[in-house]
């Protein structure tokens, strides 16, 4: 069974950028989409964008749209968000999550790392 | 980016309650959606995809239904592990979008 497992927590200062990390270990990557998502303090689920490792193809959520940049490596089964330009309200727990099947995102997220807090601040 | 309501936002129910979410898209997605649970801090967990079909290990007093851009999700006899908050999420394109959750508290 896949098991994703994220980079430690990280604070920075507004403005700079931060880089997280989800290596896969046990399964399948390189073919499902690899999706990150984020959850500020007593908030909700907010889904930034994916990347299918084979064909290092990203989609964005239109909100993140040029301030963020998911990457992967297949050598490694390692995939990466980065983040620019951060501002307070980007302190969240960042989560990457495994699309069940490499068919698509019809069958949900089945895998999911355990979280990365990233807290922005001065 | 298709956007996503549910209803209600927050509810109470007692042990034993039938418990129904709604989840409502913009557009039309056909069956291109997935319902989670979340408990305080814990990474959300995959209950339903496509709509109606049950995620492997999960109760089946958890269900799903719906198509198009109307979907509930029906806890059939609420159990105390099941107080937590629920997200819709649809994955018709490459761009998926979570629902803003409802949270199911203790009466």
């Amino acid at each position: 069974q896949v098991q994703l497992v994220q980079s430690g927590a990280e604070v920075k200062k507004p403005g700079s950028s931060v880089k997280v990390s989800c290596k896969a270990s046990g399964g399948s990557f390189s073919r499902h989409v690899i999706s990150w998502v984020r959850q500020a303090p007593g908030q909700g689920l907010e889904w930034m964008g994916g990347i299918i490792p084979i064909s290092a193809t990203a989609n964005y959520a239109q909100k993140f749209q040029g301030r963020v940049t998911i990457s992967a490596d297949e050598v490694t089964t390692t995939a990466y968000m980065e983040l620019k330009s951060l501002r307070s309200d980007d302190t969240a727990v960042y989560y990457c999550a495994r699309d069940t099947s490499p068919k698509g995102g019809r069958y949900g997220m089945d895998v999911w790392g355990q979280g990365t807090t990233v807290t922005v601040s001065s | 980016d298709i956007q996503m309501t549910q209803s209600p936002s927050s509810l109470s129910a007692s042990v034993g309650d039938r418990v129904t979410i709604t989840c409502r898209t913009s557009q039309s997605i056909s069956s291109y959606l997935n319902w989670y649970q979340q408990k305080p801090g814990k990474a959300p967990k995959l209950l339903i995809y496509a709509a109606s079909s049950l995620q492997s290990g999960v109760p089946s007093r958890f269900s799903g239904s719906g198509s198009g851009t109307d979907f509930s999700l029906t806890i059939s006899s609420l159990q105390p592990e099941d107080f937590a908050t629920y997200y819709c999420q649809q994955s018709y394109r490459s761009v998926y979008t979570f629902g803003p959750g409802t949270k199911v508290e203790i009466k």
